[in-house]
């Protein structure tokens, strides 16, 4: 199976702040990298697919970048709504998927 | 309106089979671009892909779960089903359905089921 690693695994940040997250996968996944964001108690939400697209209806301070192995998730200027914890997750072309374990993102 | 919810029952003990549906709308199972997935998270840990049907009905599993998991679907009731055996407390979770879009280049989880909380105890 293809591990996902997430780094770092929480990251306490400021409203306004530019935050980077970032995933590496154990082999090359091209760019079939998507990011999800979730908060407590909701289902996870997709913000990215193939590694940099954005999902329709994310604010454009969400971005991602990357292909291969290493990949972020950048998010420009912090929200208050943005507090949340963050997974990647790989679909390469033939399964299993796998997660990343997540980064836990707080307010500083 | 795509929707996916997911049913089944709230307490299990050790050693029994677990059995969720998904009842999914606003698509079609039988849709080629198109598949679903079961996820679940126990508390406070990472997501966990357990299974996933095609529109083929293909199948594919966790390897590390495989000899427990069935995933089924009934395209006619729009229902994607898993059985789960021999539930063990470490289980415990809220399991989510998900829809799974699959395009040439990319595949991704666009839609999610509310999840259910499943809790594996005598």
């Amino acid at each position: 199976d293809i591990q996902m690693t997430q780094s770092p695994s929480s990251l306490s940040a400021s409203v306004g702040d530019r935050v980077t997250i970032t995933c590496r996968a154990s082999q090359s996944i091209s760019s079939y990298l998507n990011w999800y964001q979730q908060k407590p108690g909701k289902a996870p939400k997709l913000l990215i697919y193939a590694a940099s697209s954005l999902q329709s209806g994310v604010p454009s301070r969400f971005s991602g970048s990357g292909s291969g192995t290493d990949f972020t998730l950048t998010i420009s200027s912090l929200q208050p709504e943005d507090f949340a914890t963050y997974y990647c997750q790989q679909s390469y072309s033939t399964l299993p998927i796998t997660f990343g374990q997540g980064t836990r993102l707080e307010i500083k | 309106q795509v929707t996916l919810k997911e049913s089944g029952p709230v307490l299990v003990k050790p050693t029994e089979t677990l059995t969720l549906t998904c009842t999914v709308s606003g698509f079609s199972l039988s849709n080629a671009r198109m598949g679903v997935s079961w996820i679940r998270q126990p508390p406070g840990k990472a997501l966990e892909w357990l299974a996933h049907i095609f529109s083929n009905d293909e199948k594919s599993y966790s390897t590390s779960l495989k000899s427990r998991l069935t995933i089924s679907k009934d395209t006619s009731k729009s229902q994607v089903v898993l059985t789960m055996t021999n539930m063990d407390p470490v289980d415990t979770a809220t399991y989510y359905c998900a829809r799974i879009l699959s395009g040439s280049y990319d595949s991704y989880f666009d839609y999610w089921g509310q999840g259910t909380l499943v809790t594996v105890s005598s």
